[in-house]
């Protein structure tokens, strides 16, 4: 298996845009979480789902943000509008079911809102 | 509510030297655990892990964790450090009870390796 899969690696994008970032998940995994990770707060778990439905978006800083998982092979973390102090590393990670099993994680978008 | 702690932000040792990243975690049942560590520009790898039974854990790359229940503790070692090791290493808690994977990271340790 090729790993979790996120593009774009690097996204610039000026403040007001709206930035779709993506993830593909290690197939038959049935959890998928978004994380942010910023020099100030670390890594930061903004959502996760569980069989494509989300379970717990507390994490999710705030209504600019917004996450889908049409299909067990495809999920999307939207941002409208981005602000500069969106800029971070996005990563997405997935986990198979069951206990004695570990996250996975995508090499992360690094994105910088300006 | 679960909560780790990295006490060293930043380690510096040489090479061939031996290494300890501390980790203390708050949890209020057995914890599951976990090191990762990162590289520049990249995702976290997986290094080990802590589930149950024997307190002593193997990992890849010659590291090794030891859970201590009585301190709190999940201290990362390696027994002779190499310059490919210089990375960023992080501790994690996460519960199972009722799925889901809710990982909390600590801060991270920077390990820098002199030659």
């Amino acid at each position: 298996d090729a790993g979790v899969i996120q593009s774009p690696r690097h996204e610039v994008t000026e403040m007001g845009q709206e930035v779709t970032l993506r993830c593909k998940p290690i197939s038959g995994h049935d959890y998928l979480f978004w994380y942010r990770q910023t020099m100030m707060r670390g890594l930061e778990l903004l959502i996760y789902f569980n069989n494509n439905v989300p379970i717990d978006d507390s994490g999710m800083p705030e209504d600019r943000f917004s996450a889908k998982m049409p299909n067990a092979s495809f999920s999307t973390l939207k941002i409208q509008p981005s602000e500069p102090r969106d800029s971070a590393v996005y990563f997405c990670a997935s986990r198979k079911q069951g206990a004695n099993t570990e996250a996975f994680f995508g090499q992360g978008t690094r994105l910088t809102v300006v | 509510a679960q909560s780790v702690t990295q006490p060293d932000i930043h380690i510096t040792v040489s090479e061939g030297a031996s290494l300890e990243l501390r980790c203390n975690y708050s949890y209020g049942a057995t914890p599951y655990l976990f090191w990762y560590v990162q590289s520049p520009g990249q995702g976290l790898q997986l290094l080990l892990k802590y589930f149950s039974g024997d307190t002593l854990v193997q990992g890849i790359k010659g590291f090794e964790a030891e859970f201590k229940r009585s301190q709190s503790s999940f201290n990362l070692r390696k027994p002779s450090v190499h310059w490919s090791d210089a990375a960023e290493y992080f501790c994690a808690v996460g519960p199972f009870t009722g799925g889901g994977n809710k990982l909390t990271f600590g801060t991270g340790t920077q390990l820098k390796v002199e030659l």
